[in-house]
Order: structure tokens, then C-alpha cells, then sequence
């Protein structure tokens, strides 16, 4: 079984510019999960899809993060524009959905690791 | 509010020694716990869950956990630790949104 995919692992950009990372979850898991992972830290999560609808977003930083999950498959993160402080990793994370035994369980990718100049 | 506290932010240990990492939390209702191990460069493996039922969890890489609600704990164990464990570890509390400690950075002396 495949698991969860991001594109790219590693991205350097400019204050100010513009970022996107990409998510592909595990094959029918209706739950997806963006976290941020500053270093030194244990991830916060920043918004949780469930299929292709917003369940909770409260942490998002919505002036310049936004997030999407079209088709409630893949799923994209943007910011805009990026400052110093979003220097982090950011994991994606599905988990198989509120009907499923184990619905509970969190399965991550790799991470994207972004470094803000 | 839901919180995880990891009290050692770094521990050495030497191969082949024993291992625990503690865990405490607060949580306000019967707490889902989960522990995660990360290496440099990579995402977050599941190590070991507890839902409900036996309070001792067994899970990969020989690591077990215990739940202990008087205590409001769930500390990792490994009985014997091999170099290839040096890694950070996370412990989470929670259903659908996971709350992390702050991680516990694990060194193995050879």
C-alpha cells in the first residue's frame, strides 16, 4: 500500500514570494491533515479536511496560508506571501475517515521542509 | 484544553541498555494516545497506539507503551535499545485533531 506522498521534500524561497506544497493522501482515506513543524517542536496541526470539506481550520493563519483538497483526493498548501517565521516542515497526514475502525490513526509523509531567506 | 508534556527534551542511552520516555497529558475525556518516532529528514511513523482495553500496547520495532490514567501517563518502553533507535519521538493525544509534545531527541552510545 502506498503511502502518503508530498511534493517537493525541499523548497528555498525569498520573504515575501509565494509557496505552494502538495499532497497526495493514501488511497481512500477521507480524512487529510495539514501540520507545521518548527524545529525543535512537535507538530500543529493547521487544517484538517474531511473529504473535500473544511472541518477545522481555526489555526490557519488565514492571511497568508490557504489550503484546498479539490475532489476530496489531493490536497494543496499555500503561502502568500511567506515571512521568516514559516521556516518549517510542513507534514501532510491522512487517516481513513469517521466511519472506518480505525479512524483515528494518523499516517504521515515525508514532510516539506521549507526555508524562508 | 488539550496538552502533552515530554519532560526530557534529550536522553543518551547506551546500546543494549533499557529505555523509557515519558508521556504525560490532559486530555477531558477518555484520551486516544498515539507515539511517533521521526529520523532526521523524515516524516512521522506510527510506533504504537491505545483506544481502550489492555493498558500495556505493544507495538513495531519492539517498543510497548503503558497507559496509566491515575497518572495521566503513557511512557514508552524497550527493553533492550539498538543504535538504529536514535531518533526523535513524539507522543499525541486525541481523535481526529492530534495534540504533540514537544518530541524527546534519543542519542545511542555505541
Amino acid at each position: 500500500e502506498a503511502g502518503v506522498a508530498q511534493s517537493p521534500r525541499y523548497k528555498i524561497i525569498e520573504k515575501r514570494q509565494s509557496v505552494a506544497f502538495w499532497c497526495n493522501p493514501i488511497s481512500g482515506h477521507a480524512t487529510l491533515y495539514w501540520y507545521q513543524q518548527i524545529l525543535g517542536q512537535g507538530p500543529k496541526l493547521l487544517i484538517q479536511f474531511q473529504n473535500n470539506g473544511v472541518v477545522d481550520d481555526s489555526q490557519l493563519p488565514k492571511d497568508r496560508f490557504s489550503a484546498e483538497r479539490l475532489k476530496g483526493v489531493d490536497s494543496t498548501l499555500k503561502i502568500q506571501p511567506a515571512k521568516l517565521e514559516d521556516s518549517a516542515v510542513y507534514l501532510c497526514a491522512s487517516s481513513p475517515g469517521p466511519l472506518a475502525a480505525s479512524s483515528y490513526t494518523q499516517y504521515f509523509g515525508p514532510g516539506t521542509r521549507l526555508t524562508v531567506l | 484544553a488539550q496538552s502533552v508534556t515530554q519532560p526530557d527534551i534529550h536522553i543518551t542511552v547506551s546500546e543494549g541498555a533499557s529505555l523509557e520516555l515519558r508521556c504525560n497529558y490532559s486530555y477531558g475525556a477518555t484520551p486516544y494516545l498515539f507515539w511517533y518516532v521521526q529520523s532526521p529528514g523524515q516524516g512521522l511513523q506510527l510506533l504504537l497506539k491505545y483506544f481502550s482495553g489492555d493498558t500495556l500496547v505493544q507495538g513495531i520495532k519492539g517498543f510497548e507503551a503503558e497507559f496509566k490514567r491515575s497518572q495521566s501517563s503513557f511512557n514508552l518502553r524497550k527493553p533492550s535499545v539498538h543504535w538504529s533507535d536514535a531518533a526523535e519521538y513524539f507522543c499525541a493525544v486525541g481523535a481526529q485533531k492530534l495534540v504533540f509534545g514537544q518530541g524527546t531527541r534519543l542519542t545511542i552510545n555505541p
